[in-house]
């Protein structure tokens, strides 16, 4: 039971450049989430996802993408990455709704130069 | 505009004393509220909860407080212990699945 899973765990990316944050989650929970997380600045919510089908923008949605590919997937797409961007992406996953407990990825470190 | 904060960055504690934690948000449609743990290159994990129903919610050494009038929680680790340390997020939601975080405080304790 790996709960959930992030990919990759680190990445540079160059100004401009795309790329995509992978998250799968085996709990068969219906929500699924995106953080980053910034010194001094905490976990700050990008995107979420309260059941399949459904994306809403969290606090930070500016210059990201998200699909809910399936009740198992959620990803992140960063269409043209900034170094702004630069930041240590969690997904995660709670238990039930109501803002329950959620679980939470290893996390993808990354870095736009 | 920040509506969970944590106003200390870092707290150092002895090891064996408490150590107490401090949580403020200004929503007052929050009505569940958790704190998480986080150890470096790891995600945060979940540590205790309380709901707004409770002022006080109890496990082993982790007690949660709250406080709704004064719109504050409080996380108090008694006796600390040196694994104790990392940081700390309180987290706060509005019967929805938005979990709001805070910045985190940094917790040391030293032997």
């Amino acid at each position: 039971n790996a709960g959930v899973t992030q990919t990759p765990k680190f990445q540079v990316l160059k100004t401009g450049q795309s790329m995509t944050l992978q998250c799968a989650q085996d709990m068969n929970h219906n929500s699924m989430y995106w953080y980053r997380q910034d010194p001094g600045m905490g976990l700050r919510l990008i995107y979420y996802s309260a059941s399949e089908g459904t994306t809403d923008k969290g606090e930070v949605p500016n210059g990201y993408n998200v699909s809910r590919l399936n009740k198992r997937e959620f990803s992140l797409r960063l269409e043209s990455a900034a170094p702004s961007q630069t930041s240590v992406y969690f997904c995660a996953s709670p238990k039930r709704g109501g803002g329950s407990e959620a679980f939470f990825g290893q996390g993808t470190r990354l870095t736009v130069v | 505009d920040q509506q969970v904060k944590q106003n200390s960055p870092s707290l150092s504690v002895q090891e064996g004393r408490i150590s107490i934690l401090n949580c403020d948000y200004t929503n007052s449609m929050f009505d569940y509220f958790l704190w998480y743990k986080k150890y470096p290159a790891e995600g945060p994990t979940f540590l205790i909860s309380i709901s707004s129903i409770k002022d006080k919610n109890e496990d082993g050494r982790f007690t949660v407080f709250l406080n709704k009038s004064a719109k504050h929680l409080s996380l108090h680790i008694v006796p600390s212990q040196p694994g104790d340390s990392a940081v700390y997020f309180c987290a706060a939601s509005e019967n929805t699945d938005k979990l709001i975080f805070g910045t985190g405080t940094r917790l040391q304790v030293f032997p």
